[in-house]
C-alpha cells in the first residue's frame, strides 16, 4: 500500500520553462515531504509540510517552490532549472506530523525530471 | 559533521546465503533510524524504524538491530525477490532543527 500518487511520471523541460510536479496522498496523513534522488547520491530531503505548514527547507534553491494547499496535495513548482537539477523527485507522506517521533513515511513512485 | 555511511555499496549473494548490511552513523541527537527497500523505478518502501540502542525488529527474512553507532540489516536465507537497494536514514535534532539524512544505499543482488 502506498496511496501516494505523483504526476507526471516523466518530465523533460528546458532551462527557461516553468513546470509543476503534483503529489496526492489518499491516506489521510498529516505530513508531506519532497525529496530529490540524484544518480549516485543519497536521497535528499527538500521540504517538509506539517499540517499544511512548511516546517523544513533544507537549503533548497529558490528555483524550487513548494505549495501545500491542503493536507492531501503537494506541489513543487519549478522555474529556470539547471541541468544538474535532473533527478528523480519523490513525494512522501506520514500519518502524524513532523514531530519528535517521526512515523513511517510512504513514498510515491517519483517524477523523473530531465532538464535540457 | 553528521554522517550516515552504508556498506557494502553492492552485495551479491546466492539464494539461501545469509548476510548483513551495515549502516553506521556519526550524529548527535538521534531520533530514529529507518530502513527502506527501493526497487528500480519505484519509491522507497518502508521496512523498519528503530529508536534506541538494543532495539530489534523482524519481518519475514529481515531483522534490523541498532547500537549507539550503527545498525545492521540481517537477511536470512535470501531469495531472488529480495534483490533491491536497501536504504538507511537517520533522523536527528541538530542546531535547533530536525534533520533526516540518508545513506547512499546497498545494492543487493540475490541469484538463484
Amino acid at each position: 500500500e502506498t496511496g501516494v500518487t505523483q504526476t507526471p511520471r516523466h518530465l523533460v523541460m528546458g532551462m527557461t520553462n516553468k513546470k509543476s510536479l503534483k503529489c496526492e496522498q489518499h491516506l489521510g496523513h498529516n505530513a508531506m515531504y519532497w525529496y530529490k534522488q540524484s544518480a549516485k547520491k543519497p536521497l535528499e530531503l527538500m521540504f517538509v509540510y506539517n499540517f499544511k505548514e512548511q516546517t523544513e527547507n533544507n537549503s533548497v534553491p529558490s528555483r524550487f517552490s513548494p505549495e501545500c494547499p491542503n493536507s492531501s496535495h503537494l506541489f513543487l513548482h519549478l522555474h529556470t532549472l539547471q541541468p544538474e537539477d535532473s533527478a528523480l523527485y519523490l513525494c512522501a507522506s506520514s500519518p502524524g506530523g513532523w514531530g519528535r517521533r517521526m512515523e513511517t513515511q510512504y513514498f510515491g513512485p517519483g517524477t523523473r525530471l530531465l532538464v535540457l | 559533521e553528521d554522517q550516515v555511511t552504508q556498506s557494502p555499496e553492492a552485495l551479491r549473494l546466492q539464494e539461501g546465503e545469509s548476510s548483513s548490511l551495515n549502516c553506521s552513523y556519526t550524529v548527535s541527537g538521534l531520533r530514529g533510524l529507518f530502513w527502506y527497500r527501493q526497487d528500480p523505478g519505484k519509491g522507497p518502501e518502508f521496512l523498519f524504524t528503530l529508536y534506541s540502542a538494543g532495539e530489534e525488529k523482524e519481518k519475514e527474512r529481515l531483522k534490523a538491530t541498532l547500537t549507539k553507532k550503527e545498525s545492521f540489516l540481517h537477511i536470512t536465507a535470501p531469495k531472488p525477490e529480495d534483490s533491491a537497494t536497501y536504504l538507511c536514514a537517520v533522523r536527528l535534532f541538530s542546531g535547533g532543527y530536525n534533520k533526516l539524512i540518508f545513506g547512499a544505499g546497498t545494492r543487493l543482488a540475490v541469484h538463484p
